[in-house]
């Protein structure tokens, strides 16, 4: 079975300080990625996605962005965080080419900015 | 463009209930539908999909929706609600665009239990 992991749980930064979230898939091959940010009281607005290694797509211009180094790895970077960046990231696979499917979300972290 | 929306941001029954969460669509294409749970601090968890199969939906944790194409609709429900039923529940819908799936979700609704 597929299984989605995400690190690490809860982070704590000081503003300017660089980021790095992680995000692996086990259990499937070429699926597409997902990255979205939940900030409180809001819904889920997402970030960037990825059909396939080093193709990201970016949906709002930001101080992040994100790499797809291997299938199945998908990674959230900034080097330099603001206060606005603080949130709960959420990462997702899907299978590839099959809108039927519904996305699958790792357990998520939560980002504070100091 | 396909959306969805969720009537209410909250919702309180009583332990042992009906539970309706709304969920209403725009879709200019068969829409396929979800409906996903989150607990507070983790992921979101799949409740239920509608795919076109069948219009009433089952889910997990004795959740269940109907897809009414004539109102637009994907209402949420529940018989009985126990206490372990409270968290915030999304709405989306889901289609293939440029490439890749897309999936819009509803801002959620969070659902109270009263003992």
């Amino acid at each position: 079975s597929q299984t989605i992991h995400q690190w690490p749980a809860t982070l704590v930064q000081p503003v300017g300080s660089p980021l790095s979230l992680e995000c692996t898939v086990e259990g499937t091959s070429n699926p597409n990625l997902y990255w979205y940010r939940q900030a409180a009281g809001r819904g889920l607005q997402l970030l960037f996605y990825s059909v396939g290694i080093g193709q990201i797509s970016s949906e709002v211009p930001q101080n992040l962005s994100a790499s797809r180094p291997q299938d199945r790895q998908f990674i959230l970077s900034s080097k330099k965080l603001l206060l606005s960046d603080s949130g709960f990231y959420l990462c997702a696979w899907s299978p590839n080419r099959d809108s039927n499917q519904p996305q699958h979300f790792g357990d998520g972290t939560r980002l504070s900015i100091l | 463009a396909q959306s969805v929306t969720q009537l209410g941001s909250h919702v309180s029954v009583s332990e042992g209930a009906l539970v309706l969460l709304r969920c209403n669509y725009s879709s200019s294409v068969p829409p396929y539908l979800f409906w996903y749970v989150q607990y507070p601090n983790q992921g979101l968890q799949l409740l239920l999909k509608y795919t076109s199969a069948a219009t009433l939906v089952k889910g997990i944790n004795g959740f269940e929706a109907e897809f009414k194409k004539s109102e637009t609709s994907f209402h949420l429900t529940k018989p009985s609600a126990h206490m372990s039923d409270a968290a915030e529940y999304f709405c989306a819908v889901s289609y293939y665009s440029g490439g890749y799936q897309k999936v819009t979700f509803g801002t959620g609704t969070k659902l109270q239990v009263i003992p």
